[in-house]
């Protein structure tokens, strides 16, 4: 277990709808990172918020969004859904800003129909 | 061009055979690297993490690192069918830009 928490499991919804994926990260980690994992695409990095701040961004879509809260939780948000947004979104955790160690949790898994 | 690349597998050896496992990169600025192993409907792992050229040793992993030939390896020796998984090898960057492999699914056969 890596500390990592993340919910939901699994979410099947249909196109044009919007989604939140929820993470709370390992106790001291102060940043959280956000990936897209697909067949095609490998382990693809979205974003990273450090303390409540973004801290790097890599190749999110506009139609996705995130922010972290002061308890560190964070959430990924993903609106105007189409077909190839489905994936597995992990997010990851680390104590510092440097892209260090990573505890993944174990995914949510989104089928978007 | 991707900016890691690693060998995409897949890979089936019998138990007791040799892993071996490749990366190649083109930016002179990745200075740490790093594998990660997933199991099938987990998150990624650490498995090894190294900042200099030559190899590391962990049990039956070694990480091989060329910096100058920008290439680096995995090899789990005696491998077992615990050891069926995906293997990332990650890259860091002197400016803390991180890049993953595409991954390369190993499955040891009992």
């Amino acid at each position: 277990d890596s500390g990592v928490t993340q919910t939901p499991k699994h979410l099947i919804t249909a196109t044009g709808q919007r989604v939140t994926l929820r993470c709370s990260p390992r106790s001291g980690d102060l940043s959280v990172y956000w990936y897209q994992q697909s067949l095609d695409q490998g382990l693809q990095f979205l974003i990273q918020y450090y303390n409540g701040e973004e801290r790097a961004k890599g190749n999110i879509l506009e139609r996705f969004s995130a922010q972290q809260f002061p308890d560190l939780h964070s959430e990924l948000n993903l609106s105007s859904l189409e077909l190839g947004d489905s994936a597995l979104y992990f997010c990851a955790s680390s104590v510092g800003q440097g892209f260090g160690e990573l505890f993944f949790g174990e995914g949510s898994r989104l089928t978007v129909l | 061009q991707k900016e890691v690349e690693q060998d995409p597998g897949p890979l089936s050896v019998p138990e007791g055979a040799i892993v071996s496992l490749n990366c190649t990169y083109s930016n002179s600025a990745f200075q740490y690297f790093m594998w990660y192993r997933q199991y099938s409907r987990k998150g990624p792992e650490l498995l090894m993490y190294t900042y200099s050229s030559g190899n590391k040793e962990d049990g039956r992993f070694t990480a091989q690192v060329d910096k100058s030939s920008k290439y680096i390896s995995l090899f789990i020796r005696d491998s077992q069918p615990s050891d069926s998984a995906t293997y990332l090898c990650a890259l860091i960057r002197n400016d803390y830009k991180l890049s993953f492999g595409a991954g390369t699914t190993v499955t040891v056969r009992a």
